[in-house]
């Protein structure tokens, strides 16, 4: 079992420029999640989503969008980037299995736009 | 809107001692759960300890414990004969139980440095 694994694990951008952030999970977890780690913060929730074809707004999602076309798969995308938005992103994912409450995140990416 | 308080940035103690994280949040729920988790410098965020908020008894995780204080809203995370692997940041953590997403709302996390 990979777990959740994310991709890229590095990029650096130029303001403006365009990107997207692949999450995959190997557990059939029906709920996915984006977050941002900035220094100094604790992670933020960007963007989720409760199910394949569905997604909402988490705590920070201006700058964002996001799909869920596979169940297994979360993308998170920036159309035209900003300095701001250099940080680590998270992706995790958890069940609506009763009793089990835990979150399984991935190993990050660090994101620096320039 | 909940809201999760670290109020110790950095934290360091020797090898083998007892140290305490602090961890307060603000929450008009009743039903949620906490949590406490460890990210070392490879970045993986790893759960170390979780606790409902309906259960009376703290819980314990091997050197782990917590002190719960639902009144006070209060989580503190006990690490007992600290280990030199237990350096890291650790992040407390809210979720309110809910039948939909469950979100997380993290503390601005405390640098634990355990030295030889």
């Amino acid at each position: 079992n990979a777990g959740v694994t994310q991709t890229p694990k590095f990029r650096v951008l130029k303001t403006g420029q365009s990107m997207t952030l692949l999450c995959a999970q190997d557990m059939n977890h029906e709920y996915m999640y984006w977050y941002r780690q900035d220094p100094g913060m604790g992670l933020r929730l960007i963007h989720y989503s409760v199910g394949e074809g569905t997604t909402a707004k988490g705590e920070v999602p201006d700058g964002y969008n996001v799909s869920r076309l596979k169940k297994q798969n979360f993308l998170l995308g920036l159309e035209s980037a900003a300095p701001s938005q250099t940080s680590v992103y998270f992706c995790a994912s958890s069940t609506r299995l009763a009793g089990v409450y835990e979150q399984y995140f991935g190993p990050g990416t660090r994101l620096t736009v320039t | 809107a909940q809201t999760v308080t670290q109020s110790q940035p950095e934290m360091s103690v020797q090898e083998a001692e007892t140290v305490t994280l602090s961890c307060t949040y603000d929450t008009s729920e009743n039903n949620y759960y906490l949590f406490w988790y460890k990210q070392p410098p490879s970045r993986q965020m790893i759960l170390v300890i979780r606790q409902e908020a309906y259960k009376q008894q703290n819980a314990t995780e091997n050197r782990f414990s917590v002190n719960f204080q639902k009144a006070a809203k209060s989580f503190s995370l006990k690490i007992s004969d600290s280990q030199l692997g237990d350096t890291a940041m650790y992040f407390c953590a809210f979720m309110k139980k809910t039948g939909g997403a469950q979100k997380l709302v993290f503390g601005q996390g405390t640098r634990l440095t355990i030295n030889p």
